[in-house]
C-alpha cells in the first residue's frame, strides 16, 4: 500500500514563526503535492512537484514556499506565519502519468496564534 | 479555481436509504475521480472514472461518468453508518487535479 506520512498531526505556531511542514512518500512517486483544507473553500492546490528540485505554484502559493531536495520528501515552508494561514494541511503523492490517483498523508492541523 | 461543482453540498438520511450525489463541470476531463474523507484525515481514493459513459461498482456504490465526460454521480444503495463522510470528485488536468468542495454526507441509524 502506498504510505504518504506527515510530520505533524497538531502544530500550533506563533504570528511571524517560520514552520516546516514534512511529507513522505514510500512508494516512488514523481509527484508530489500540498494542498489545504478550509471549511466551505475544499481543497486549493498550494504548490506541487513533478520532479526533484522541480516545482510549480498552485492556485494559492503566496505566503508559501517548497522544497524538494529527494524523491521521497517534499516540504512546505511558511516563511512567516500569519493566521490566515490556520488551516488544515494536505500532502499527497502519485505516479507519473497525468491525471494519476492521488495518495494522501493524513494531514498536519496547523493553528497560528 | 474551482471548476467543478457539488451537489448536494449537505445530505443527512437514515441507514437503508439510497441518495446520489452529483459532480458537474463545464470542462472536460480526461479522467475524474472520488475520494471518502473522514473527519480528521486525508482523502482515500474511491474509484477512477476514465472513458465517457462508464459505469464502475465498488459493493454498494456505483460511479457514472457523463458520456460527454464533464460531470459524474455517485449512487449509494442502503446507505450504512460507515458511509458517513466527506466525498470529493475530482478531475484531471495535467499533473494536478481540480477538486470539488465535496458533499458532506451523515448516515443515522
Amino acid at each position: 500500500d502506498v504510505k504518504v506520512t506527515q510530520s505533524s498531526r497538531y502544530l500550533v505556531k506563533r504570528t511571524g514563526e517560520k514552520v516546516f511542514l514534512e511529507c513522505v512518500q514510500d512508494m516512488d512517486h514523481e509527484n508530489m503535492f500540498w494542498y489545504r483544507q478550509d471549511p466551505g473553500l475544499g481543497l486549493r492546490l498550494i504548490y506541487f512537484s513533478y520532479d526533484v528540485k522541480m516545482k510549480e505554484k498552485g492556485d494559492i502559493p503566496e505566503g508559501y514556499s517548497v522544497s524538494r531536495e529527494k524523491k521521497e520528501r517534499f516540504s512546505l515552508i511558511l516563511e512567516s506565519a500569519s493566521t490566515n494561514q490556520t488551516s488544515m494541511y494536505l500532502c499527497a503523492s502519485s505516479g507519473s502519468r497525468e491525471g494519476y490517483e492521488q495518495y494522501f498523508g493524513p494531514g498536519t492541523r496547523l493553528t497560528v496564534t | 479555481t474551482q471548476l467543478l461543482e457539488q451537489s448536494p453540498q449537505f445530505l443527512s438520511i437514515q441507514e437503508g436509504e439510497n441518495l446520489t450525489v452529483y459532480c458537474n463541470s463545464s470542462s472536460v476531463f480526461s479522467s475524474l475521480q472520488w475520494y471518502r474523507q473522514e473527519p480528521g484525515e486525508g482523502p482515500v481514493l474511491l474509484v477512477t472514472v476514465v472513458t465517457g459513459g462508464e459505469v464502475k461498482k465498488l459493493k454498494r456504490l456505483t460511479f457514472q461518468f457523463g458520456d460527454a465526460r464533464k460531470d459524474s454521480s455517485l449512487h449509494i444503495t442502503a446507505a450504512q453508518t460507515g458511509d458517513t463522510g466527506l466525498y470529493l470528485c475530482a478531475g484531471a488536468k495535467g499533473y494536478a487535479l481540480n477538486f470539488g468542495k465535496g458533499t458532506s454526507l451523515l448516515v443515522t441509524p
